[in-house]
């Protein structure tokens, strides 16, 4: 089966400007999560999406993102306006009902705000 | 103080070494422990995972959990040049297997190099 999919694999923007990445998840994974890593710090949760729901949004870090996930299929994640703190690599990850065990992460896409 | 604490290393060792990787934690309500492998690159990719204390394993790997010290453990036995990665600890709360899962805590993730 195809994995996850993210796009762009990398981005680099400049300070001020928007930026949306992709998710495609596994077909038939009703769950989506987004994660991102700051430079040295670790994995850090940001939001969960239980098909075009939002079940916990607790990481996101201020109303410059905002995720959606349209018919419970893909999922954008947009940061308007970007600062320079974005810089990271954010992954995506989906897993069928219950299987906490089952994440699979995508590769990441790497922002790069300068 | 984070929740996870993991040595970020770098950790040499050499080929056919037994490797420890290890991580401590503070939050008593953990209870899925799972151990995930991460190639530069690429996304990481579930290793191992354990439900409460006990012992694990799954070929050269082995996870234990010891809850009363919140304290878990990678054992890698005959390590391997491809298993140069960086390993990454994470945990979830209890209830999380209805209603579709829930989020991660992840420690910083140990660099690991295995040399000929």
């Amino acid at each position: 089966e195809a994995g996850v999919t993210q796009f762009p694999s990398h981005s680099v923007i400049e300070k001020g400007q928007t930026v949306t990445l992709r998710c495609d998840p596994i077909s038939g994974h009703d769950n989506l999560y987004w994660y991102r890593r700051v430079m040295g710090k670790e994995i850090k949760f940001l939001l969960h999406f239980v098909k075009e729901s939002k079940q916990d949004e607790s990481g996101m870090p201020n109303n410059r993102f905002l995720a959606e996930r349209t018919g419970g299929t893909y999922s954008t994640l947009k940061v308007q306006p970007a600062e320079l703190e974005d810089s990271g690599v954010y992954f995506c990850a989906s897993s069928q009902e219950g299987a906490v065990y089952g994440y699979t992460f995508g590769s990441g896409t790497r922002l790069t705000v300068v | 103080q984070k929740e996870v604490e993991q040595d970020p290393g770098p950790l040499s060792v050499p080929e056919g070494a037994i490797v420890s990787l290890n991580c401590t934690y503070s939050n008593s309500a953990f209870q899925y422990f799972m151990w995930y492998r991460q190639y530069s690159r690429k996304g990481p990719e579930l290793l191992m995972y354990t439900y409460s204390s006990g012992n694990k394993e799954d070929g050269r790997f082995t996870a234990q959990v010891d809850k009363s010290s919140k304290y878990i453990s990678l054992f890698i036995r005959d390590s391997q040049p491809s298993d140069s990665a960086t390993y990454l600890c994470a945990m979830s709360g209890a209830g999380i297997l209805t209603g579709g899962g829930n989020k991660l805590t992840f420690g910083t993730g140990t660099q690991l190099k295995v040399e000929l």
